[in-house]
């Protein structure tokens, strides 16, 4: 079975522009959740969707950010416009319901220069 | 209250020895605590959890200890290998009463280094 994968793997952006991180979590999986981890920091919770609703987005840090799950699939989080604090690694996870373990994607570094 | 203390921020342990790390939390509602295992480059995966009903659970040479009462648990790994270093996380989370476990509250991390 293919795991979660996400899409870049990395990215440099400069302060004010835009970018859309891309989930595709594993097939089936109606969970999905976004973590991220700034350096030295521990890895916080953002959101968690159920398909294509936001079950809890208590975790996201402002409203520059927006999480998008259309169709229940693949996810997008997209930071408009990015600040140099946004710098992390972006970590995608999936799980069957919401009683089963999660699976981590590889994650995305953003660096915001 | 939603915090996750870990301890310690680096381990060096040879090869064979045992490596223990330690977690703490004030939360009394969790009831899910999982450790993950981080290689550079890699995501998180789940190592082995536990819930307060046991004291103990025991995968392979991985073990966690759970202490309910000092709001304590631990990850022992038992004849560490080079293959282990990695960077470990526990975590917390509250699964039942409508919560989900995979909301995770997670330590800052320790980066293990197994000595050849």
């Amino acid at each position: 079975e293919a795991g979660v994968t996400q899409f870049p793997s990395h990215s440099v952006i400069e302060k004010g522009q835009t970018v859309t991180l891309r989930c595709d979590p594993i097939s089936g999986h109606d969970n999905l959740y976004w973590y991220r981890r700034v350096m030295g920091k521990e890895i916080k919770f953002l959101l968690h969707f159920v398909k294509e609703s936001k079950q809890d987005e208590s975790g996201m840090p402002n409203n520059r950010f927006l999480a998008e799950r259309t169709g229940g699939t693949y996810s997008t989080l997209k930071v408009q416009p990015a600040e140099l604090e946004d710098s992390g690694v972006y970590f995608c996870a999936s799980s069957q319901d919401g009683f089963s373990p999660l699976h981590f994607g590889n994650g995305t570094r953003l660096t915001v220069t | 209250q939603q915090q996750v203390k870990q301890s310690p921020q680096s381990l060096i342990v040879q090869k064979g020895g045992i490596s223990i790390i330690n977690c703490a939390y004030e939360n009394t509602a969790f009831d899910y605590f999982p450790w993950y295992q981080q290689f550079p480059g890699k995501g998180p995966a789940l190592l082995i959890a536990i819930r307060p009903d046991v004291s103990e659970k025991k995968e392979g040479r991985f073990t966690i200890s759970f202490n309910k009462s000092a709001k304590q648990f631990s990850l022992h790994i038992m004849d560490s290998q080079p293959g282990d270093s990695a960077t470990y996380f526990c975590a917390a989370s509250i699964a039942s009463y409508g919560g989900s476990q995979g909301n995770l509250i997670f330590g800052k991390g320790t980066k293990l280094s197994v000595k050849p």
